[in-house]
């Protein structure tokens, strides 16, 4: 079955340095990849989306991620950290069906 | 786009006690339902799904249940609860394509005590 990993329940990144947050895949066949973002006591908000029409997906407010099949990984990234960006975010992989297989999440705090 | 409404936000319940969290969609038809329980470091898991009234598959074997007896209103439901029942669940639709983005709720924060 799919799955994903992802590395370091926590980050930490001062405001304005780059944010990097991994996730490497498992999966058998090309799988549909996406990162939501939840802010403290919220559901969860689509950042973006992988669906194989591009590698570099770029998501809402600056986040973007690539799409490596020989690293079976999509990290995500931003070039410059705010402090709003400071959230759990979830890699999360599908395959067929309806089960969207989430992370366990990454925690991201940036610090002034 | 769809919005999700959850109720309540918080709840604590003592064990062996009943439980009935309700969710309602707008914005959207005959969307697909889920229910996802997210646990203390464990990410989030899919509990029930459900693609039309009355249609309610489940994803894993547990001490709940779930119903659909409106196209836009999901209910999880147990009828006694358990310490472990305790965690963050949270609705979520999708439109017919599962394979479309999840619009989530704000969540409900449940302790069993």
């Amino acid at each position: 079955a799919q799955s994903v990993t992802q590395l370091g329940s926590h980050v930490s990144v001062s405001e304005g340095a780059l944010v990097l947050l991994r996730c490497n895949y498992s999966s058998s066949v090309p799988p549909y990849l996406f990162w939501y973002v939840q802010y403290p006591n919220q559901g969860l908000q689509l950042l973006l989306k992988y669906t194989s029409a591009a590698t570099l997906v770029k998501g809402i407010n600056g986040f973007e991620a690539e799409f490596k099949k020989s690293e079976t990984s999509f990290h995500l990234t931003k070039p410059s950290a705010h402090m709003s960006d400071a959230a759990e975010y979830f890699c999360a992989v599908k395959n067929s069906g309806y089960a969207l297989n989430f992370g366990k999440g990454t925690s991201l705090l940036v610090t002034p | 786009s769809q919005t999700i409404h959850q109720w309540p936000a918080t709840l604590v319940q003592p064990v062996g006690s009943p439980l009935s969290l309700e969710c309602t969609v707008e914005g959207t038809s005959n969307p697909n339902l889920y229910w996802y329980r997210q646990a203390a470091g464990r990410g989030l898991q899919l509990l029930f799904y459900s693609v039309g009234i009355g249609q309610i598959s489940s994803e894993v074997p547990q001490n709940l249940s779930a119903s659909r007896p409106q196209d836009r209103q999901f209910i999880l439901s147990s009828k006694k609860l358990l310490l472990s029942d305790s965690g963050f669940y949270l609705c979520a639709s999708s439109g017919v394509d599962p394979n479309e983005k999840l619009f989530f709720g704000s969540g409900t924060q449940l302790s069993v005590l």
